[in-house]
């Protein structure tokens, strides 16, 4: 089946620095591509996606990348707050709304 | 517009009972999912239920089964409960039509069993 492996599982860094949190996937199919942001105690909340025609996306300080070839994709924030700490999950979907998530990555930025 | 609504938001049960989630779609949305969320497991999809039918199923066991109604708001069930369902059960709305649309996740119901 799916299995998507995501690394690193904790990443610190300061404030105003980039973070990159990269996945691999290992279906092929896979064609949906989302990230989300879970802060302690509370929900996933969706704050990029990406479909498999499309190898770059942004949204303000974050961007997603993806490379069909390596079946690899990468979350990418820059300019770091501290607000951006939490833990993010990558997904990987064939379809019929089943995301496979990776481990997760604890994101630390201090001020 | 209302985000995902899941009820109760905490339950305790002992091993060998029963208990039943309830979650509502964000308005519109006829997609719902459930995921089963553990520290050392983590996201894992349970099944996913489109206009009252089952489309797709985790590999959970036969312990755990959903249901659709006609207003898409979804229930989950799990029966006799063992220790390691202990976990915080998450449900996600989408608009479903066509693949891969965006899922939106309400706060999760936080199982724990004694």
């Amino acid at each position: 089946g799916e299995n998507v492996e995501q690394h690193p599982s904790t990443l610190s860094v300061q404030e105003g620095d980039s973070a990159v949190i990269k996945c691999t996937y290992s279906d092929s199919a896979s064609n949906y591509f989302p990230w989300y942001k879970q802060e302690l105690g509370k929900r996933p909340q969706l704050i990029i996606d990406i479909r498999s025609n499309v190898g770059e996306k942004k949204d303000q300080r974050i961007a997603v990348t993806l490379n069909k070839t390596a079946k690899h994709f990468s979350l990418h924030i820059t300019e770091t707050q501290p607000e951006d700490s939490a833990v993010y999950f990558c997904a990987a979907s064939i379809g019929f709304q089943k995301l496979v998530f990776g481990t997760g990555t604890r994101l630390l930025v201090s001020p | 517009k209302a985000g995902v609504t899941q009820t109760p938001r905490y339950l305790i049960k002992t091993r060998g009972q029963q208990v039943t989630l309830s979650c509502s779609p964000i308005s519109g949305h006829r997609s719902v999912s459930w995921y089963q969320q553990t520290p050392g497991q983590g996201l894992q999809f349970l099944f996913e239920y489109f206009s009252e039918t089952q489309r797709n199923k985790g590999n959970f066991p036969g312990r755990f089964s959903g249901r659709q109604f006609s207003n898409s708001r979804s229930e989950m069930n799990v029966s006799t409960l063992e220790l390691g369902d202990s976990a915080l059960y998450l449900c996600a709305s989408s608009l479903g039509d066509g693949q891969n649309q965006p899922q939106h996740f309400g706060d999760g119901t936080r199982l724990s069993i004694l």
